[in-house]
């Protein structure tokens, strides 16, 4: 298994940009999560998704962040449009807690720049 | 907000020595989990303690729970270079994980 797949790997942009983060979670896991990772703030839950659906958006900081699941190996996280305090390394992680697991796996992250 | 939160911010030691870090964390929960972070990469689980259980061990590792002071314990034993890394703990929120803020571990060779 790949694991957990993200793309692009590093993002750098000007500020005003619209910016789209790609993630490929671990085929047959059905929870999906994004994350974003900041020095000052941590490691924060954005969104997650459960069987395509998104069930708590509480973390998106602003409604210029969006995330879509079209299916249940593909997601977006979209921030439009972009600006310098958005600048951080954001992970798409996924689980199967079904199965009684509940350990998350992480892909290696995009790291957003936004200049 | 952050639930769990470590304690050290940051620990280095000699490699060969024990690390030891502390998770504390405020709402009830199910089960507690820690994660390692390499420089760069994405969060590795370790281990996950279930409510129920105060102790467990998986190789060098070893994690304690202590529901009544809502606190955690990371044990890493005869630490090496390779152990270097920052290591969050994260407790159940429902399907959610809310991690600390984390401890840095320099393990020096």
């Amino acid at each position: 298994d790949a694991g957990v797949i993200q793309s692009p790997r590093h993002e750098v942009t000007e500020m005003g940009q619209e910016v789209t983060l790609r993630c490929k979670p671990i085929s047959g896991h059905n929870s999906l999560f994004w994350y974003r990772q900041t020095m000052m703030r941590g490691l924060e839950l954005l969104i997650y998704f459960n069987n395509n659906v998104p069930i708590d958006d509480s973390g998106m900081p602003e409604d210029r962040f969006s995330a879509k699941m079209p299916n249940a190996s593909f997601s977006t996280l979209k921030i439009q449009p972009s600006e310098p305090r958005d600048s951080a390394v954001y992970f798409c992680a996924s689980s199967l807690p079904e199965a009684g697991s509940y350990e998350q796996y992480f892909g290696p992250g995009t790291r957003l720049t936004v200049t | 907000s952050q639930q769990g939160e470590e304690d050290p911010q940051a620990l280095s030691i000699q490699e060969g020595e024990n690390a030891t870090m502390n998770c504390s964390y405020k709402t009830s929960i199910n089960n507690l989990q820690w994660y390692r972070q390499n420089s760069g990469r994405g969060l590795v689980h370790l281990i996950l303690i279930r409510s129920n259980e105060r102790e467990k061990h998986s190789g060098r590792l070893r994690v304690t729970l202590d529901t009544s002071k809502k606190s955690s314990s990371l044990l890493i034993t005869a630490s090496r270079a390779a152990d270097t890394a920052s290591y969050f703990c994260a407790t159940d929120d429902g399907n959610k994980l809310v991690f600390g803020a984390g401890t840095i571990l320099r393990v020096k060779s």
